[in-house]
């Protein structure tokens, strides 16, 4: 247990319908990340946060996504009509600081599957 | 961002030292070299970063080519739960994220 938390762990939805993400990072850590990583792939960068501001976004981001942080702690994920491409596992990492030398820590993950 | 080359796969007898390799030519002098690791059904874990020099921690050595283009992961003794996929992932200085490449999927044998 890394001290990320991811909820939920699975997600099952229907094509066309919104879901939502939350990942709890290390409480002190002001960094936070969202990847994707689909079957056989490595992990793919989404987004990320330093503190409540969001700094950068992939183009794989594409307008149904959504993230936010709140007040710099928890974050969502919002996927809006999901498509059966969206299935994959969304991965959230926390850090302490910017620099590029500073681990960061991953979540269990949600994986989510579209039907 | 630098581009990476590792083996797709590699095997190893537990107990027996582990050599992973990893070609970054294109590093900017700037970009620190990190390794992180995926167990089956987790996410990825840290496993060690490097700059210039050689790196040594509780989990792995780190050898730097002197021209900063390749990198070794070095495990010493493989054991049954070092069976994961492993990355090798130049970072920038000014970049938070982290660009994962396909990585070396390493098998343990008893």
């Amino acid at each position: 247990d890394t001290g990320v938390s991811q909820d939920p762990r699975h997600k099952i939805t229907k094509r066309g319908q919104n879901v939502t993400f939350r990942c709890d990072p290390i409480s002190e850590h002001n960094r936070l990340y969202w990847y994707r990583q689909t079957l056989g792939q490595g992990p793919e960068f989404l987004t990320y946060f330093q503190n409540e501001a969001q700094l950068e976004k992939s183009r794989l981001l594409s307008d149904r996504f959504s993230a936010e942080r709140p007040k710099g702690s928890f974050s969502t994920l919002e996927i809006q009509r999901t498509e059966q491409g969206d299935s994959a596992m969304y991965l959230c990492a926390s850090s302490r600081m910017w620099r590029s030398y500073n681990e960061q820590f991953f979540g269990p993950g949600t994986r989510l599957t579209v039907l | 961002d630098a581009k990476t080359t590792q083996p797709n796969s590699m095997e190893s007898n537990e107990e027996e030292p582990v050599h992973l390799p990893c070609n970054h030519s294109t590093i900017s002098g700037t970009d620190y070299i990190h390794w992180y690791r995926q167990l089956p059904s987790q996410g990825p874990e840290y496993v060690i970063h490097g700059l210039t020099s050689n790196v040594n921690n509780r989990m792995a050595s780190l050898a730097i080519a002197e021209d900063r283009k390749s990198s070794t992961l070095i495990l010493h003794r493989a054991t049954l739960r070092d069976a994961a996929v492993y990355y090798c992932i130049p970072r920038g200085s000014n970049t938070g994220k982290l660009i994962f490449g396909q990585g070396t999927t390493l098998q343990v044998k008893p």
